[in-house]
């Protein structure tokens, strides 16, 4: 069975700070797909990142970075310099592999993100 | 392109009471699905569709039915809605096998007396 963690219920930080998000996974498969989404205040699930199993690179797009590492089934997600606008719950999910079940993603709990002035 | 359009977006039932939430996408997308959202829970898989006709049980898929006549369409069905489906609901849906990056209505408030 497929799980996801993400132990940090709630995070707050006051604005320009470096903030953390972990997740932790489990599964069988060797092949899967790990993601991250973004649900502000206003409640749309906002699509962040995918990542395959094989491509352990870390990944940077601007402010946001991820960090990637099947030695510890991490794949932790990193905002720098934070924003008031990056308040939001941040969701890491897992979808297994097999080409059959693009809909089916395992989510974690969701960490919640405060960012103040 | 609207994208995924969920409706209604706030519904209250009484408990026995039927009612069928509506989602349609305009991305001719194959895969769809119906997640819910409860406090503290992350999001948990009702059920998906791998295409027109093909549905399948998802993480709870009791008491909600759902059928895929067209590619377009998903309807979830509560056959008797009970307080304990009180939640938000999302529907989502994805290219293709290869993506897997779901698209995600914006969501059905519903609460069940």
């Amino acid at each position: 069975a497929q799980k996801v963690t993400q132990a940090q219920t709630e995070i707050s930080v006051v604005e320009k700070e470096d903030v953390t998000l972990d997740c932790v996974y489990e599964t069988r498969d060797t092949t899967y797909y790990l993601f991250w989404y973004k649900q502000p205040p206003s409640g749309e699930l906002v699509f962040l990142i995918r990542r395959n199993s094989f491509d352990e690179q870390n990944e940077i797009s601007g402010r946001y970075s991820w960090n990637f590492q099947k030695s510890t089934s991490s794949f932790n997600f990193t905002i720098t310099a934070s924003q008031v606008v990056d308040s939001a719950v941040y969701f890491c999910a897992l979808s297994e592999g097999n080409t059959g079940t693009a809909s089916k993603l395992t989510f974690g709990t969701g960490t919640r993100l405060q960012v103040t002035l | 392109n609207a994208g995924v359009t969920q409706t209604p977006k706030f519904q209250v039932l009484k408990t026995g009471q039927s009612m069928t939430l509506q989602c349609a996408q305009d991305m001719n997308h194959e895969y769809m699905s119906w997640y819910r959202q409860d406090p503290g829970m992350g999001l948990r898989l009702i059920h998906y569709s791998v295409g027109a006709g093909i549905t399948d049980q998802g993480e709870v898929p009791n008491g909600y039915n759902v059928s895929r006549s067209t590619t377009e369409d998903f309807p979830l069905r509560l056959l008797s809605a009970a307080p304990s489906q009180t939640s938000v609901y999302f529907c989502a849906s994805s290219l293709d096998r290869r993506t897997k990056k779901l698209f995600f209505g914006s969501g059905t408030q519903l609460s069940v007396l």
